[in-house]
């Protein structure tokens, strides 16, 4: 399985909108809705931010928000933070009990 | 506290094996499908490995696929990842992390990840 295609890097300036997005295929994201989204600031463990496509875990910001169509899902982010600046990878259920990560976007807040 | 903590990471040489372990508290262990999931230095996250509460359906990634056994023992809230025939590029920090699924779904989704282990393959 290859892995989902993210950009390498976004930025964007405090207050701002940033769209990350997550291509893969009619294998994976196409497929399914076991799409899901962490944040890992550096030297921590990631953090669930969003699964099934747009759902948020409790607690979560609900400035975080996911949606999915055809082969991409995207991660929108609003109202950016400092704290925000972070790697981000989506994951997908690729099919065969198979799941597959993105390679991570890292985002700068200006 | 929710938690999950990995152990059993050090230097290994190739072709050796390493057994880590991950300790699960404050949680109903026995009901959760659990993963394991590596990351290379400096770079991305790798699934590895999927099992689900009681160990009757298991699945591997291709690149360990006969060379790493998933398991857990319910009674002692620990989940185990056998990592045989190690290469250099098993090198990374390896998680243990808990899918938000229980009984016989899963979400491919991980809401609780330990802090992780580093194991290092090298001569």
């Amino acid at each position: 399985q290859s892995a989902l295609t993210q950009p390498a890097s976004v930025s964007g300036s405090p207050g701002q909108s940033i769209t990350i997005s997550c291509t893969g295929t009619s294998s994976d994201v196409g497929s399914y809705n076991l799409v899901s989204w962490y944040q890992q600031h550096p030297g921590k463990a990631p953090k669930l931010v969003i699964y099934e496509v747009s759902k948020r875990p409790s607690g979560v910001s609900n400035r975080f928000s996911g949606s999915k169509s055809g082969n991409t899902a995207s991660l929108t982010m609003s109202g950016l933070q400092a704290e925000d600046e972070a790697d981000y990878y989506c994951s997908s259920y690729a099919g065969s009990r198979n799941l597959v990560f993105g390679r991570g976007t890292k985002l700068t807040v200006l | 506290e929710v938690q999950l903590v990995e152990s059993g990471g050090g230097l290994v040489q190739p072709g050796g094996s390493l057994r880590l372990s991950c300790a699960a508290s404050e949680f109903t262990f026995s009901s959760y499908w659990m993963h394991w999931v590596r990351q290379a230095p400096g770079e991305g996250l790798v699934w590895v490995s999927r099992i689900n509460s009681d160990a009757t359906s298991i699945s591997y990634a291709d690149s360990v696929k006969g060379r790493f056994t998933i398991s857990r023992d319910n009674a002692k809230n620990t989940l185990y990842l056998q990592m045989n025939s190690l290469r250099a590029e098993d090198t990374a920090v390896y998680y243990c992390a808990r899918d938000l699924g229980r009984g016989s779904s899963w979400y491919d989704a991980f809401d609780i990840w330990g802090q992780g282990t580093m194991v290092t393959v090298s001569s």
